[in-house]
């Protein structure tokens, strides 16, 4: 079974900073299907990012994803007050435990 | 709009069962798998499992094998996920989502999801 572990667990920033969190997988995964999400508090979660690095409907260019192999990264390139949340990644039936994004 | 609404919140004593429904709409139902994860309080995401809304198959995580049955009913593009011989460690939000697989379970994403169904397992 693949384990997906992210860090930093919990990534203090500032609204306008560069975010860079990461998703290592404990052994190989096919990139066309590592997916990130997004979770605020006492909501569902949203998709962010499929197959490694497309964006979900409606998501903003400011979301990057990337990556290959064991190693991938979610970026947002200019954080915005919204994008404070829980982040997730995912591939198959495994997701990572959640790297916190909070405001410095 | 693509929308999951899930049933209500429920609460359940020890070795009970729970039913929870999620019906979809906005979309052609039979397009698209059902995927069930949940949530305990503070914790992070856990998938249960896959339901296929064109043959009926099926694929639970080990950990709910023997002990959660997830179905589909195309009439009314509604999903269903059972949870039986409940433990106090069942106290979770459950969450329904579309899923891409359709016919035979594979690797996947999820979206939308349902906006969630807390069950509180109780004595």
């Amino acid at each position: 079974e693949i384990v997906l572990t992210q860090s930093p667990g919990t990534l203090s920033l500032s609204p306008g900073e560069r975010a860079t969190l990461s998703c290592r997988a404990s052994q190989s995964v096919s990139s066309r299907y590592l997916a990130w999400y997004q979770q605020k508090p006492g909501q569902a979660p949203r998709l962010l990012i499929y197959a490694t690095s497309s964006r979900a409907t409606g998501i903003p260019d400011r979301f990057s994803g990337s990556g290959s192999g064991t190693d991938f990264t979610l970026t947002i390139s200019r954080l915005e007050p919204e994008d404070f949340a829980v982040y997730y990644c995912q591939q198959g039936g495994t997701f990572g435990q959640g790297t916190k994004l909070e405001i410095k | 709009q693509v929308q999951l609404v899930q049933s209500g919140a429920e609460v359940r004593k020890p070795g009970a069962s729970v039913k929870v429904s999620c019906k979809a709409s906005g979309y052609t139902f039979t397009n698209y798998g059902i995927s069930w994860v949940r949530q305990a309080p503070g914790q992070g995401l856990e998938w249960m499992g896959w339901s296929s809304t064109k043959n009926g198959k099926t694929n639970y995580a080990q950990k709910f094998q023997g002990r959660v049955t997830m179905t589909t009913d195309t009439s009314t593009s509604t999903a269903y996920m059972e949870l039986r011989s409940l433990r106090s460690d069942d106290t979770a939000v459950y969450y329904c989502a579309r899923d891409i697989v359709v016919m035979v379970y594979a690797d996947n994403w999820f979206d939308p999801w349902g906006q969630g169904t807390l069950v509180t397992v109780s004595s």
